[in-house]
C-alpha cells in the first residue's frame, strides 16, 4: 500500500498563477484533510472532508478551494497564488475523524 | 485556533539521556496523540491516550494524561540519535470535529 501519496513535491509559482495540489489515499479512508506548515505556527487545517463529495472550512481557508469528487482523492487549489500562500502543504486522511491520520510527505510551494 | 501548547519549543539532550515533552490544553476532549516529524517528511502517528486512561506505554514511549490539569507529557527514554525530530500533540474534542495541532516542541538527541 502506498499510504498517502501527493502530488506535486516541489512548486514554484508567480504572484496570480493558478494550481492544483493532488492527494490520493488507497486506505478507503472517509475523512481527508489539508493543511499548511509555517515555521513557528504548527500545523493549521485549511478544509477537510468526512466523505466523497463533501468538504469543510478549516481555520484558514481563504485563498484556498477544495474538491473530493472520488473518495481517494482530495484536491486543493490555489485559484490566484499570493506570497503568504509560501508554505509546506500536507495532506492527511482517518478511517474515523477522532483516531490517527495518516499523512503523506508534504508539497512545498513558493510563491513569488 | 490551537487548543494544544507544547513545552519547551525545544529540546537539546545527550544520547541515553530521556526527553520529556508537555502539552497543555484548554477544554475538555475525548482522546489525545502524539505524533513525530523528521525532518521535511509528514508527520506520523506515535499514540493515542483517551480521556479515561492516565497512562499508556509504547516501545520506550511513555505518555500520562492528567484531565484535571488539562495536560499531557511524552516521556522518551535512552534517547538515541534518531529521535531527534519535532513532536506534536493533537486534541480531539468531541469526535465530530477534526483534530487540533499544537506547534511542537523540536528535540535534537546528540550523539
Amino acid at each position: 500500500n502506498a499510504g498517502v501519496t501527493q502530488t506535486p513535491k516541489f512548486r514554484v509559482l508567480k504572484t496570480g498563477q493558478s494550481m492544483t495540489l493532488l492527494c490520493a489515499q488507497d486506505m478507503n479512508h472517509e475523512y481527508m484533510y489539508w493543511y499548511r506548515q509555517d515555521p513557528g505556527m504548527g500545523l493549521r487545517l485549511i478544509h477537510y472532508s468526512v466523505g466523497e463529495g463533501t468538504t469543510a472550512k478549516g481555520e484558514v481557508p481563504d485563498g484556498y478551494n477544495v474538491s473530493r469528487l472520488k473518495k481517494q482523492n482530495f484536491l486543493l487549489g490555489l485559484e490566484s497564488a499570493a506570497p503568504s500562500q509560501t508554505s509546506v502543504y500536507f495532506c492527511a486522511s482517518s478511517y474515523v475523524q477522532a483516531n490517527e491520520q495518516f499523512f503523506g510527505p508534504g508539497t512545498r510551494l513558493t510563491v513569488l | 485556533s490551537q487548543q494544544g501548547e507544547e513545552d519547551p519549543q525545544a529540546l537539546s539532550i545527550q544520547e541515553g539521556e530521556n526527553a520529556t515533552m508537555n502539552c497543555s490544553y484548554k477544554t475538555s476532549i475525548n482522546n489525545l496523540q502524539w505524533y513525530r516529524q523528521n525532518s521535511g517528511r509528514g508527520l506520523v502517528h506515535l499514540i493515542l491516550i483517551r480521556s479515561n486512561e492516565r497512562e499508556k506505554h509504547s516501545g520506550r514511549l511513555r505518555v500520562t494524561l492528567d484531565t484535571s490539569k488539562k495536560s499531557s507529557s511524552l516521556l522518551i527514554t535512552a534517547s538515541r540519535a534518531a529521535d531527534t525530530a519535532s513532536y506534536f500533540c493533537a486534541t480531539d474534542n468531541s469526535g465530530n470535529t477534526p483534530l487540533v495541532f499544537g506547534k511542537g516542541t523540536r528535540l535534537s538527541v546528540i550523539a
